[in-house]
């Protein structure tokens, strides 16, 4: 079946613009995580929806950052006047949480920004 | 002290050997484990989950100890494919992963 999906693959923009990322779940999976990951860095979280609760937003860096989930399915991670900083790989990952602890994220093939 | 540690290698072996790597994890309240693979400008993906009383997956062992908070990753055998960065992963309850910044394999020839 499909797997999550991102768009744009990449982005290049200018500092001080902003800019839209969007993400597609697997079908049917409630739980959307965003991370993003810089050159040589881990993963690092960014905002976690699961359902209809209110979303983890803990590991937002700013508030130029925000995460909208419409309808339980696609996202959009919102990065307003952006920064070189901002320069990242931005992963999206979903899953369909288990009791037990042991639900899997699929992620998606990311979106590769960079802020000139 | 970072949450999840990992020495970033890389790790230069020849096809056929055995490697393994460590990680180890700050929060002692962590609960479950996994190791993720991630090929170059490719996007993470599940390895194996790691359980307490150590698991295999073919040519792949893992191990946890909870009382030195320590999670290891064995590969025997190592093929040319194997080449890529190891994540190792924790998760406390039912929260959000807490990723280490990998380590790199490289099997050559």
């Amino acid at each position: 079946g499909a797997g999550v999906s991102q768009s744009p693959s990449n982005k290049v923009t200018e500092k001080g613009k902003d800019v839209e990322l969007r993400c597609d779940p697997i079908s049917g999976h409630t739980a959307l995580y965003w991370y993003r990951q810089s050159l040589g860095q881990g993963l690092e979280f960014l905002i976690y929806f699961q359902g209809n609760s209110a979303p983890d937003k803990s590991g937002l860096p700013s508030d130029r950052f925000s995460a909208e989930r419409t309808g339980g399915s696609v996202s959009t991670l919102t990065i307003q006047r952006t920064q070189q900083e901002d320069s990242a790989v931005y992963l999206c990952a979903s899953s369909l949480p288990a009791r037990g602890s042991t639900d899997t994220q699929y992620f998606g093939p990311g979106t590769r920004l960079t802020v000139l | 002290r970072k949450e999840v540690e990992q020495d970033p290698g890389p790790f230069n072996v020849p096809e056929g050997a055995t490697v393994a790597f460590n990680c180890t994890y700050s929060n002692s309240a962590s609960q479950s484990f996994f190791w993720y693979r991630q090929d170059c400008r490719k996007e993470p993906k599940l390895l194996m989950s790691v359980y307490s009383s150590g698991n295999e997956d073919g040519r792949f062992t893992a191990q946890l100890n909870r009382a030195s908070q320590y999670i290891s990753l064995l590969i025997r055998d190592s093929k040319l494919s194997d080449s890529a960065t190891y994540l190792c992963v924790v998760r406390r309850g039912y929260s959000t992963l807490t990723f280490g910044k990998g380590t790199m394999l490289l099997v050559s020839p």
